[in-house]
């Protein structure tokens, strides 16, 4: 039971490359979330998900795309990143119902040059 | 639009001090209020709040809720040097998908 992971754990890009950011968990969750985190900022919400196939915005959704087309998968993309985008990535799932307990992913650490 | 705040932004002590971390919030919709600890990855969840004046307990530990002034806090006692990390609370309100609003954290720094 690996519980939240992704991939990759660390990446470089320049400015106008784009990337995908992997998301997978195994604890058969409905809902998912991307967070970013900067310095002195705690953690944002950038999309989420409630459920197979479903996403929407969260508070920070600008240059970010997600799919759910798997129940245990979620995936960021960045089509064309930018340096405001250098962050530490976080991914996070939940099962439902009245716990509000998200398990989050170790993170990926992304510079975009 | 909700909001969270906690103070200290960081703290210095020794081993062994008692040290009390604060969040205060402000939401349309309470439904929760959590703490997590985050070390050098991925934030680790302590306590899950609901009701005012139930202090959750564990180890060391313990945290209580008060809904009415709208704040939270977190106390570790007999600090130890593996305590050193940020501490984050987190405010489950407005809609049902769960979302979760961070403060930015304190930084907890134990000296040995």
């Amino acid at each position: 039971n690996a519980g939240v992971t992704q991939t990759p754990k660390f990446r470089v890009l320049k400015t106008g490359q784009s990337m995908t950011l992997l998301c997978a968990q195994d604890m058969n969750h409905e809902y998912m979330y991307w967070y970013r985190q900067d310095p002195g900022m705690g953690l944002r919400l950038i999309h989420y998900s409630v459920g197979e196939g479903t996403t929407a915005k969260g508070e920070v959704p600008d240059g970010y795309n997600v799919s759910r087309l798997k129940k245990q998968n979620f995936l960021l993309g960045l089509e064309s990143a930018a340096p405001s985008q250098t962050s530490v990535y976080f991914c996070a799932s939940r099962g439902g119902g009245s716990s509000y307990e998200q398990y989050f992913g170790p993170g990926t650490r992304l510079t975009v040059t | 639009e909700d909001k969270v705040v906690q103070s200290p932004l960081s703290l210095v002590v020794h081993e062994g001090d008692t040290v009390t971390l604060n969040c205060s919030y402000e939401v349309t919709n309470f439904r929760s209020l959590l703490w997590y600890k985050q070390e050098k990855k991925a934030p680790t969840f302590l306590f899950m709040l609901t009701s005012s004046g139930i202090e959750k307990k564990s180890g060391r530990l313990s945290s209580i809720l008060d809904k009415k002034e709208l704040f939270s806090i977190l106390n570790i006692t007999a600090t130890q040097t593996g305590d050193s990390a940020v501490y984050l609370c987190a405010n489950a309100g407005g809609t049902s998908y769960g979302k979760l609003t961070f403060g930015q954290g304190t930084i907890l720094t134990v000296h040995p």
